[in-house]
């Protein structure tokens, strides 16, 4: 069954901090990766996708890897600001085709 | 930048009510999404369009219809709303070029059935 797994569910940080957040994946076969921002109450924003040749991806603070082999994604945000705080997303395209699987998200406090 | 707007940010209906959810996309994208979003379980598949006139059921289609006369908009109807269709609904579009990844999220409207 193609599934998508975060953790941790939910994580608090001091504002500056740095912090990364995991994706594991069983997805076949595997087409593209991507993370999502979602703040509270508002669609998700696409940060970063990444395909099967492509082990790194940066958008700004914004840093997703991926490794294809063990089927494991990881976001790191380097220091981290207030607005950070929100639901990160990750999900996964399957074959050919524009459906998508959506891990549950990860819920980032940033705190002064 | 491409834009998704949705009718209503938030909506109260109550139960066996028929609703209107309404989606428009700026962008000439060929390709509409409508989605749920609920607390544990992210974002659900409900229907999808590759074309005008034309649609697809997702992962949980029952209780829904959609409708997609024109090429920027896209409709979900909840044919007699129930308390379980309370919910978050999420629209999207894409283009349809292979290769071409980039889903675009509307601003979800909330739905609460009583």
């Amino acid at each position: 069954k193609n599934q998508v797994e975060q953790s941790p569910q939910s994580l608090i940080i001091l504002e500056g901090k740095n912090c990364t957040l995991q994706c594991n994946y069983t997805v076949s076969p595997f087409s593209n990766l991507r993370w999502y921002k979602q703040d509270t109450g508002r669609g998700p924003v696409s940060l970063t996708i990444m395909t099967f040749s492509e082990n790194t991806k940066s958008n700004g603070r914004y840093t997703a890897t991926l490794d294809a082999d063990t089927k494991q994604s990881s976001l790191h945000i380097t220091a981290s600001q207030l607005s950070d705080s929100a639901s990160y997303i990750c999900v996964v395209s399957a074959g050919n085709t524009d459906k998508l699987i959506f891990g549950t998200g990860t819920r980032l406090q940033v705190f002064p | 930048d491409v834009k998704v707007t949705q009718s209503s940010r938030y909506l109260v209906k109550r139960t066996g009510e028929k609703v209107f959810l309404e989606c428009v996309q700026d962008m000439d994208h060929e390709n509409m999404f409508w989605y749920r979003q609920d607390p544990g379980l992210g974002l659900r598949l409900i229907y999808f369009s590759y074309d005008v006139k034309m649609k697809e059921k997702g992962d949980i289609p029952e209780g829904y219809s959609v409708s997609r006369e024109k090429k920027e908009r896209f409709s979900l109807i909840l044919e007699s709303a129930s308390t379980n269709q309370t919910s978050m609904y999420l629209c999207a579009s894409s283009i349809s070029t292979p290769g071409s990844y980039e889903q675009y999220f509307g601003p979800g409207t909330r739905l609460t059935v009583t």
